[in-house]
């Protein structure tokens, strides 16, 4: 059963533009993430939130940024987008467990 | 074994037989994670080892962990079609907020 919601579930796009994804998690969970996996299926890493707050940041180009409006929200703005940027794009919740649940994923395809 | 930036590794066995997949990691982890990722899906928790455990079990599948050697294991015992899928471990010590992915083995069980 899906609990985290991801929208679009793909996307194409031309370089330069900008692309926002949202992703919404329904399992009251304090903390949210944003990886990236590329082609070689490498997950890594990008932002996590508590409970809105930013928490972690890794190097990640500026172009990228995330909002959350509050704690089971989480989106990401990309602005000017470049090819590199293709990827599958997952973001995730985790309980006080530390099981993480994540999203089905938004496949970006840069041009 | 996986780790870090090396490739996605590949296993494929016949059903019924039995497959371990290796696990080193670098920096000291309060708990190691195993997660399966099916095709076009968002991966999921399979088993979550702590570092104060040394074996864990959850039906066909066994997870150790060795913290002196830094390395841990996943093991599935009588593989069936449906075990087929990329897994993952991850480790963490940051208490749940940068949780970091291997390279990732890709499994498939064959009839």
């Amino acid at each position: 059963e899906t609990a985290v919601f991801q929208t679009p579930n793909y996307h194409v796009t031309q370089v330069g533009n900008e692309v926002s994804f949202n992703c919404k998690q329904t399992l009251g969970h304090d903390t949210m993430y944003w990886y990236k996996q590329d082609s070689k299926k490498l997950l890594k890493i990008m932002f996590s939130y508590n409970n809105k707050q930013l928490i972690v940041n890794e190097t990640v180009p500026r172009r990228f940024s995330p909002q959350s409006s509050d704690k089971a929200h989480l989106n990401l703005r990309i602005k000017s987008v470049e090819p590199e940027d293709s990827a599958v794009y997952l973001c995730a919740s985790r309980d006080r467990g530390d099981e993480q649940y994540f999203g089905p994923g938004t496949r970006l395809t840069v041009l | 074994s996986q780790w870090g930036e090396e490739n996605l590794q590949a296993l494929s066995i016949q059903e019924g037989e039995d497959v371990t997949m290796n696990c080193s990691y670098k920096t000291y982890t309060t708990v190691v994670h195993w997660y399966r990722q099916d095709s076009g899906r968002g991966p999921a928790l399979i088993i979550l080892i702590r570092s104060n455990e040394r074996e864990k079990r959850s039906g066909r599948l066994r997870a150790t962990l060795d913290t002196s050697s830094q390395s841990s294991s996943l093991s599935i015992t009588a593989a069936q079609c449906e075990d087929t899928a990329v897994y993952f471990c991850a480790t963490d010590r940051t208490g749940g907020y940068k949780v970091v992915f291997g390279s990732g083995t890709r499994l498939l069980v064959s009839p």
